[in-house]
C-alpha cells in the first residue's frame, strides 16, 4: 500500500495570507490527523476527521480549519498567517480498528 | 500543552551500546505509543503498548509501561548509527478531545 502523502511538500507564505495544505491517507482508512511541530510547543495535536465528521479537536483558534472529503483525503487551512504559524504540520491517518498511526512527510510552512 | 514528558532530552552513545529513554504522563490512557522521526520529518510508529500490558518487545526495541506511575521506557539495544534520531512518546488517553499527546522527545545520537 502507498503511504500517507501531503502536498505541497515545502510552502512560503507571507502575513496574512492563507493556506490549504492536503493529506491523502493510506487507502482504507477513514481516520485522519493533523499535528502542528514547532520548536518550542513540539507536536500539537489539531483535528482528527472520520468520515467527513471532525471527531476532535485540539486547542487552536479559529483560524485552523479541516475538512474531509467523502474519499477520505483531508484539507487543513489557515486564514490570516501568523508568523507564529510557520511550522512542520503532519498528517496521519489509522484504521480505527488499530490504534497505530501512520504519518505523512509533512508540509514545512514558512511565513515571513 | 505537552501531557508527555521525555527524559533526557539529549542522548550521545556509542555504536552497539544501549540506550535508554524515560517517558512520564500525566492522565489514564488507553495506550502509549513510540515514534522516531528523522531529522524534520514525518513520524515512523515503532511500538504500542496498552494500558494493560507491562512490558513488550520488537526486534531490538523493548518498552515498559507502569500506569501506577503514569511512566514509560524505551530501550534500544545494540545501537547502530542509523537509531540516529528523535524519538517520542505519545499517550491515547483516556478522556479529552486529543488524538495523541505526545512528549518533547528525546533527541539520540549514535557515535560511530
Amino acid at each position: 500500500k502507498a503511504g500517507v502523502t501531503q502536498t505541497p511538500r515545502y510552502l512560503i507564505k507571507t502575513r496574512g495570507q492563507q493556506v490549504t495544505l492536503s493529506c491523502s491517507p493510506i487507502s482504507g482508512h477513514r481516520s485522519v490527523s493533523w499535528y502542528q511541530q514547532t520548536p518550542g510547543q513540539g507536536l500539537q495535536f489539531l483535528f482528527e476527521y472520520f468520515s467527513e465528521t471532525q471527531r476532535n479537536k485540539g486547542n487552536f483558534p479559529g483560524r485552523f480549519s479541516g475538512r474531509q472529503f467523502s474519499n477520505s483525503r483531508s484539507e487543513m487551512n489557515v486564514s490570516t498567517l501568523e508568523l507564529g504559524d510557520s511550522a512542520l504540520y503532519l498528517c496521519a491517518s489509522s484504521d480505527l480498528a488499530e490504534d497505530e498511526q501512520f504519518f505523512g512527510p509533512g508540509t514545512r510552512l514558512t511565513v515571513l | 500543552s505537552q501531557q508527555g514528558e521525555e527524559d533526557p532530552q539529549a542522548l550521545s552513545i556509542q555504536e552497539g551500546e544501549n540506550a535508554t529513554m524515560n517517558c512520564s504522563y500525566k492522565t489514564s490512557i488507553n495506550n502509549l505509543q513510540w515514534y522516531r522521526q528523522n531529522s524534520g520529518r514525518g513520524l515512523v510508529h515503532l511500538i504500542l503498548i496498552r494500558s494493560n500490558e507491562r512490558e513488550k518487545h520488537s526486534g531490538r526495541l523493548r518498552v515498559t509501561l507502569d500506569t501506577s506511575k503514569k511512566s514509560s521506557s524505551l530501550l534500544i539495544t545494540a545501537s547502530r548509527a542509523a537509531d540516529t534520531a528523535s524519538y517520542f512518546c505519545a499517550t491515547d488517553p483516556i478522556q479529552g478531545a486529543q488524538k495523541l499527546v505526545f512528549g518533547q522527545g528525546t533527541r539520540l545520537t549514535i557515535n560511530p
